[in-house]
């Protein structure tokens, strides 16, 4: 079966905390693709990252950073000095390789208070 | 570029009535997925087809949705007839088959329909 855990519902920081959210997955499969997405306030969903299961090489872009653990089944997600403008609803989503559905784990809110 | 493009943003109908939510995918992209978001159930997949043709229905929740595709830059999601229990953001999304060194490619989403059914 395949699934997605976020067990942070809901985190609240202060600007310019660091945080980190998690994300462990479940699968069978040795190809699949991990993906996390952005949902502001204003109810869209924005595309942040895509990794596939071969390439465990952490990313950075920015305040943003991502550690892939195929150890662990974890996929996190953090936040560096965070800001107002980071407040949104997190997603993390796990593909198969070959097909087409993303499945969601149920996000993580995160407040970033000024 | 033009993203995805859903219709309408907001629906408030009462119940028994047809909806029909519309989604134009990003051109050239040959997957086209429909998403359903509500606070108990979070994101759920409805369906996607591939080059027109529905690949996965699975969760579509009841007879009373349907969707078509009846060409690669245009798609219908129906519900007749509404209950109040089908309240929720629905999602549109696309993306291109992604194999080999390009890998699987993002799924790029419209902004949602937010539906309320009275």
């Amino acid at each position: 079966a395949q699934k997605v855990t976020q067990a942070q519902t809901e985190i609240s920081v202060v600007e310019k905390e660091d945080v980190t959210l998690d994300c462990v997955y479940e699968t069978r499969d040795t190809t699949y693709y991990l993906f996390w997405y952005k949902q502001p306030p204003s109810g869209e969903l924005v595309f942040l990252i895509r990794r596939n299961s071969f390439d465990e090489q952490n990313e950075i872009s920015g305040r943003y950073s991502w550690n892939f653990q195929k150890s662990t089944s974890s996929f996190n997600f953090t936040i560096t000095a965070s800001q107002v403008v980071d407040s949104a609803v997190y997603f993390c989503a796990l593909r198969r390789g070959s097909q087409g559905n993303l499945i969601f784990g149920k996000g993580t809110k995160l407040s970033v208070k000024p | 570029d033009a993203g995805v493009i859903q219709s309408p943003r907001h629906e408030v109908t009462e119940m028994g009535q047809e909806v029909t939510l519309r989604c134009k995918p990003i051109s050239g992209h040959d997957y086209l997925f429909w998403y359903r978001q509500t606070m108990m159930r979070g994101l759920e997949l409805l369906i996607y087809f591939n080059n027109n043709v529905p690949i996965d229905d699975s969760g579509m929740p009841e007879d009373r949705f349907s969707a078509k595709m009846p060409n690669a830059s245009f798609s219908t999601l129906k519900i007749q007839p509404s209950e109040p229990r089908d309240s929720a953001v629905y999602f549109c999304a696309s993306s291109l088959t992604g194999l080999g060194a390009r890998g699987n490619q993002p799924q790029h989403f419209g902004d949602g329909t937010r539906l309320s059914i009275l």
